[in-house]
């Protein structure tokens, strides 16, 4: 267990509405990541930061920001939500150079 | 082009026989790690294993080995003795330590395990 929860776990919004999901670890790790993941498409990176204030795009960043201002919080904001980002989310952070761990995932409808 | 391949989107195992799941990858990174995860149906996602571009030996955990063919940028995972609990999604995805360690994954394998 690497310490990673993300909140919150299943959330149902409406089109158009802003969004935000939490990422919260608890052991101090540089490197974290925000995936999608869709049927027929595996997991699609869409923001990673690399410190506090370090982020930068993935493959799928349109229609997302994130913010890092602190280690352990890592948020991922949709800020008009459309039924396009429906799907599961997973935050993951890298530990060590042979483990990368990740949460236990936020199930978003967007109706 | 995409980073990570994964041909097989569903297999079937007879249970306590060898499996082995196919990934490639593309990478001009010559510093790169690849992983397996497990996601069983219960959607967490559970590290398996991991291999470093520079490993000479080929990965083993327990049941699980990567066979790491890196002229042919292959890292098929092999599980041997399937268990009816090895059913799930595996996912093969590849970090290139270059690319501020991003993690790339495959479409996944849906896996079976057959009584």
């Amino acid at each position: 267990d690497a310490g990673i929860t993300q909140s919150p776990r299943h959330k149902v919004t409406e089109t158009g509405t802003p969004v935000t999901l939490r990422c919260h670890q608890t052991e101090n790790h540089r490197y974290m990541y925000w995936y999608r993941q869709d049927p027929g498409h595996g997991l699609r990176l869409i923001h990673y930061s690399y410190g506090v204030k370090d982020t930068d795009k993935g493959e799928v960043s349109d229609g997302y920001s994130v913010s890092r201002s602190k280690t352990e919080d890592f948020l991922l904001t949709l800020e008009s939500a459309t039924s396009s980002q429906t799907s599961v989310y997973f935050c993951a952070i890298r530990s060590g150079n042979t483990e990368a761990f990740f949460g236990q995932g936020t199930r978003l409808t967007v109706v | 082009a995409q980073k990570i391949t994964q041909t097989q989107p569903g297999m079937f195992v007879q249970e306590k026989e060898a499996v082995t799941l196919d990934c490639t990858y593309d990478t001009s990174d010559q510093s790169y790690g690849l992983f397996w995860y497990k996601q069983p149906s219960s959607g967490e996602m559970i590290f398996l294993i991991y291999q470093g571009s520079y490993d000479e030996q080929n990965a083993t955990e327990g049941r699980y080995s990567l066979n790491f063919q890196k002229a042919r940028k292959s890292a098929n995972l092999v599980i041997s003795a399937s268990q009816l609990g090895d059913s799930a999604m595996y996912f093969c995805a590849m970090r290139e330590v270059r690319n501020f360690n991003k993690f790339y994954f495959g479409s996944g394998t849906k896996l079976n395990v057959k009584p």
